[in-house]
């Protein structure tokens, strides 16, 4: 089955870029219509979507961290990545990668979005 | 942005007792609702999208109810390995947002 698995430094500098990277394992990040997308969660705290990038490169991003955002994928190596500039003490956090699926639901009989695999997750923080 | 909230924050329960968790939506989602639980130290596991569709492979035992703004968790018969946080999550309209989350302790 498909397993994620991010990687990156746990510790990064106040005002530089935080630089993570989710390899796909066990089948291609181009098969099916995917998304994948970056949460994180600060800790004892809730979960927020950072934003997410299909196989062919379209982007969807949280307003909120839109200006400092960038995800990326690279199909060749299976693997798609996180770029957060101008990073403080607020953004120390556990950062997930996760595949956004579209499920049908017959009692609804419409699709939806699902995030069904996630990766470990892996802690960054924020300091001098 | 949808906001999300969740009650109660948290609660305690024995072995078998059913317990209900609830989901409100800033705006209307439709049927737009997912519920995840977590567990100390782990990502977050799916379990029932759709608001009421359960995912694979999830114990008989959860089930999601609800539509427009209002939602519910249900776990029919609270089991050991039941304890963690769950999250309810919209994906109605981008951003993408989560409830604040209920912790489920056992008694």
């Amino acid at each position: 089955q498909v397993r994620l698995q991010e990687s990156g430094p746990g510790l990064v500098k106040p005002s530089q870029t935080l630089s993570l990277t989710c390899i796909v394992s066990g089948g291609s990040i181009s098969s099916g219509s995917y998304y994948w997308s970056w949460i994180r969660q600060p800790a004892g705290k809730g979960l927020e979507w950072i934003g997410r990038i299909s196989s062919s490169g379209t982007t969807n991003y949280n307003p909120s961290l839109k200006s400092r955002v960038t995800i990326s994928v690279d199909t060749s190596k299976n693997q798609f990545s996180l770029n957060l500039s101008s990073v403080t003490a607020a953004d120390t956090a556990i950062y997930y990668c996760a595949r956004d699926s579209v499920v049908f639901s017959y009692s609804s009989n419409s699709n939806h979005y699902v995030m069904d695999v996630w990766g470990q997750g892996t802690t960054v923080t924020v300091s001098s | 942005d949808i906001q999300m909230t969740q009650s109660p924050s948290s609660l305690s329960a024995s072995v078998g007792d059913g317990i209900n968790i609830t989901c409100r939506a800033s705006q209307t989602i439709s049927s737009y609702l997912n519920w995840y639980q977590q567990k100390p130290g782990k990502a977050p596991k799916l379990l029932i999208y759709a608001a009421s569709s359960l995912q694979s492979g999830v114990p008989s035992r959860f089930s999601g109810s609800g539509s427009g703004t209002d939602f519910t968790l249900t776990i029919s018969s609270l089991q050991a390995e039941d304890f963690g946080t769950y999250f309810c999550q919209q994906t109605y309209s981008s951003p993408w947002t989560f409830g604040q989350g209920t912790k489920v302790e056992i008694k």
